[in-house]
């Protein structure tokens, strides 16, 4: 199985700063035969189901505003908010579809200094 | 619009079967060109992938919960439904159902990202 860890377990940035999220995977999700990370970000807020924010790493997802960016390759990935806004307070979290089990990190809140 | 909405009993009782039902509106599971899959997480813990199926073709479970699982569709009700059995209190969880982005053409697709999700339905697990 993919062991999805992320860092740190929760942060606090100031309104308008950024938050800085990692995740790695245990192995690559790189494949290699069309140079996609299957890697995807997710928020999920107080009582909500999550929602799609990146998908391919760095893919945003439709309608989701462009301060949320994703990079990174391999095994070592970033979700970075380039600045905070209070609707972004939330527990977010990567996933691996690489492959089956579909393993999720195990989330990183973010709050409001 | 996409709406997927899970129902079933709140409240299970221990070694019974947990049922759950995920509708769709918006979208035929019969004729999508989507994966379709369920997500648990236990309270105030993280997420966990349950399994992921596409109509027609293959389906995916988690290694984990594969013994216990039954996925099925009724596409006369664009309904697909998920059965546990064996429930313990670790079963106890929201489960959301979601639409799952296909990777690939459909003779050599694997699943990818879970795009579109229902709301969530919590089960307790107890007696």
């Amino acid at each position: 199985d993919i062991v999805m860890t992320q860092s740190p377990d929760s942060l606090a940035v100031s309104l308008g700063e950024r938050a800085t999220i990692n995740c790695k995977s245990s192995q690559s999700v790189l494949f290699s035969s069309n140079s996609k990370n299957y890697l995807a970000w997710y928020q999920q807020k107080p009582g909500q189901a999550p929602k799609l924010l990146i998908y391919w790493a760095s893919t945003r997802e439709s309608g989701v505003p462009d301060r949320f960016s994703g990079s990174g390759s391999g095994t070592d990935f970033t979700l970075t908010i380039s600045s905070l806004q209070a609707e972004d307070v939330a527990v977010y979290y990567c996933q691996q579809y690489y492959s089956p089990p579909f393993t999720f990190g195990p989330g990183t809140k973010v709050d409001i200094k | 619009q996409l709406q997927l909405q899970e129902s079933g009993p709140g409240l299970v009782k221990p070694s019974e079967t947990l049922s759950l039902t995920c509708s769709v509106s918006g979208d035929s599971i019969s004729r999508s060109t989507y994966y379709w899959g369920w997500v648990r997480q236990p309270p105030g813990k993280g997420l966990e992938w349950i399994a992921t199926f596409y109509y027609g073709g293959r389906t995916f479970y988690n290694p984990s919960l594969k013994s216990r699982l039954t996925i099925s569709v009724d596409t006369s009700k664009n309904q697909f439904s998920l059965k546990l059995s064996y429930v313990t209190a670790a079963d106890t969880a929201v489960y959301f159902c979601a639409r799952v982005f296909r990777i690939g053409p459909i003779v050599a697709a694997t699943p990818g990202y879970f795009q579109h999700w229902g709301q969530g339905t919590l089960v307790i697990v107890s007696s």
